[in-house]
């Protein structure tokens, strides 16, 4: 039974380019959540999707935004990045909202 | 808003130590409890959780209670080994009201133990 995965692993781009972050759940959820991970800091929010719309949002500006697909996968996209944008982003998901998350490994973006 | 405040960091301890990590949470409302951890170059994993006040989480060993009047839910483990050595966060989440299902976060407690 596959987990969280998601992909890239690593990824490296420049101030001002566009990124795209993709995740697979884990097989039978229908919820998936996104947090960003600065070095040396807890995981925070960005949002969460289900039933392929934003149900929560967490402070983070327009220029993130997500999708959610019919199989339940999903993509995070980033616009104009900012060297502040240099993070590990985490995908998680779950059977509804409230039931445990379960994290993938995620994404190490660095901005340079 | 809602917050997590764990014990500054970082955790150094010998093998067969004691260990606590203090966590406390505010809250509006009864939110359930976790403790995930994080391995080098790995996502978190759900350690354990409670959900109600006087609810005690374990797993492999740990141990955390959901302590209401205190606002806390501090790990311990009686004996700690080398493959212990992780980060250590503590989390709350709502399952229901406006922050349903959002993960709110500590910032994270590094347990280093040796040999």
């Amino acid at each position: 039974d596959a987990g969280v995965t998601q992909s890239p692993t690593h990824l490296i781009k420049t101030r001002g380019q566009q990124v795209t972050l993709r995740c697979s759940p884990k097989s039978g959820h229908d919820t998936v959540s996104w947090y960003q991970q600065a070095l040396g800091q807890g995981p925070q929010f960005i949002f969460q999707y289900y039933e392929e719309e934003e149900r929560q949002r967490g402070n983070f500006p327009d220029r993130f935004s997500g999708h959610q697909f019919p199989n339940y996968s999903s993509e995070l996209n980033v616009n104009a990045l900012l060297l502040g944008d240099s993070a590990l982003y985490l995908c998680a998901s779950s059977l509804q909202a409230n039931q445990p998350q379960h994290f993938g490994d995620g994404t190490r973006l660095s901005i340079l | 808003g809602d917050s997590v405040t764990q014990m500054e960091g970082p955790v150094t301890l010998s093998e067969e130590a004691f260990l606590t990590i203090n966590c406390t949470y505010t809250a509006t409302g009864y939110p359930s409890l976790f403790w995930y951890v994080q391995y080098p170059g790995e996502g978190l994993q759900l350690l354990l959780k409670a959900t109600k006040a006087d609810d005690k989480g374990s797993n492999k060993g740990f141990e955390a209670t959901y302590r209401k009047e205190t606002t806390s839910f501090h790990l311990e483990k009686g004996s700690v080994q080398v493959s212990d050595s992780a980060v250590y966060f503590c989390a709350l989440s709502f399952a229901g009201g406006t922050s349903y299902g959002k993960l709110t976060f500590g910032q994270g407690t590094i347990l280093t133990v040796h040999p």
